[in-house]
This record gives C-alpha cells, sequence and structure tokens, in this order.
C-alpha cells in the first residue's frame, strides 16, 4: 500500500523568497517519487523524480527535493520564488516492479506575491 | 507522436448523452492511464491498461464508465448517460517501459455536462 500527504493546499510566498512545498509519503516498499507542476489549463509536467539514485534531485526550474527515508519525506525547495512559479503541484508515489500504480496528492497551489 | 495528445479539448454535453474521449499516447509506450481532476481535487486514478488489456479498472467510478484500448496505442473512455457529477477534465498519462517510470501527461479534455 502506498499514499501521498501534502500538507497546505495553499501556499502563498513572496517573489524572491523560499519556496516549500511538503510532500510525506508511505510505502510498504522502496518509494519512486515524483513532483509534477500543473498550469492553468495544462497537464502535468515533470518536475523531478527520485528513484534510488542521489537522494538530493535536482529538477527543472530550479527546483530540488531532497529523499529523507528517516523522515518519509520529499518536500519540493527552491531558493527564490519568481512570478512564473505560480502553479500547481503534486507529489506521487510509485514502485519499481510489476504494475506501478501511481498514487498522487491532492496538490498544492503556489502563489506567488509580487 | 512527440507527446500525449488528448482529444477533443473541451467537450460539453447534456445530461443523459454519452461522451467519449480519447487519448494518443507517446508512440511506444506500453502503459496508459486515465485520471479525473475535479475542481479543486487532486488526481483520481480510473484506469491503467498495460498495452490492451486493463489490469485495474479500480478506480472506474460506476458501471457507466468503460474504456478501451485497441493496438496498443489509442485509448477511448466512454461514459454513458452523462451526470452533472461527471464534470471534470480528464487526464491521459502514459510511461514507456525504459526510463525513471514517470509519467507523460497529456493536456486533458474538460468536460462539463449541462
Amino acid at each position: 500500500a502506498q499514499s501521498v500527504t501534502q500538507l497546505g493546499s495553499h501556499v502563498s510566498v513572496s517573489e524572491g523568497a523560499l519556496v516549500l512545498l511538503r510532500c510525506n509519503y508511505s510505502s510498504s516498499v522502496p518509494p519512486y517519487l515524483f513532483w509534477y507542476v500543473q498550469y492553468p489549463n495544462q497537464g502535468l509536467q515533470l518536475l523531478l523524480k527520485y528513484t534510488s539514485a542521489a537522494t538530493l534531485v535536482k529538477g527543472i526550474n530550479g527546483f530540488e527535493a531532497e529523499f529523507k527515508k528517516s523522515e518519509t519525506s520529499f518536500h519540493l525547495t527552491k531558493p527564490s520564488a519568481h512570478m512564473s512559479d505560480a502553479a500547481e503541484y503534486f507529489c506521487a508515489v510509485t514502485h519499481s516492479g510489476g504494475y506501478q500504480k501511481v498514487t498522487f496528492g491532492t496538490g498544492t497551489k503556489l502563489q506567488v506575491i509580487p | 507522436g512527440a507527446g500525449v495528445s488528448q482529444s477533443p479539448s473541451n467537450k460539453v454535453t447534456e445530461k443523459g448523452k454519452d461522451v467519449e474521449l480519447r487519448c494518443d499516447p507517446i508512440s511506444g509506450h506500453t502503459a496508459l492511464y486515465w485520471y479525473r481532476q475535479s475542481l479543486g481535487q487532486g488526481l483520481e486514478f480510473l484506469i491503467y491498461f498495460q498495452g490492451n488489456s486493463a489490469p485495474d479498472k479500480s478506480g472506474l467510478p460506476s458501471d457507466r464508465f468503460s474504456a478501451e484500448r485497441t493496438g496498443g496505442s489509442v485509448s477511448t473512455l466512454t461514459i454513458q448517460r452523462t451526470q452533472q457529477e461527471d464534470s471534470a477534465v480528464y487526464l491521459c498519462a502514459s510511461r514507456g517501459l525504459a526510463g525513471g517510470h514517470e509519467q507523460f501527461f497529456g493536456p486533458g479534455t474538460r468536460l462539463t455536462v449541462l
């Protein structure tokens, strides 16, 4: 069984401030973890992924996330928010082998205040 | 193709009518997923295809919903006797055998049932 919890359905940050979007997972087997971004009226786009290699993962648009097994977390960060970062962000978990059902979190809508 | 495509992009229908939503996955991708995204909600898994088979249909909300995939490529999601609660964005994603297990999403079909 696997699940994902995203804390905070809405997060507001000022332009230039740190972005921190939280994701905690539950998985009975070693997980693969993903962050996706969804801009208005578009599909989801992969930001970054963790697949059991380096625990600090860098993605597109300056985002990164760190896999912390002890905390079962995979929080998404960006040092300095841009207006273009305003979007909805989804954390997802799956695992290797066999049928790979992907479980998504409920999403966090990021607002960037000028 | 270059990416996952879905048609139509928007569909407005009357309650009680049947609708068909189409997904063209990335060429060569064997896995195909359908999700539903209602306003303000996360992604709700509907059905998964591996080739032409659907080993996981557990997310289909009722027997009014069905899906098929032919030739290991195009998939059609059919909703019979549509209800207003079926209004949502329907997203399709595909995944290849190789790579890091990420899904590639189409832009979605926005269904409005009047």
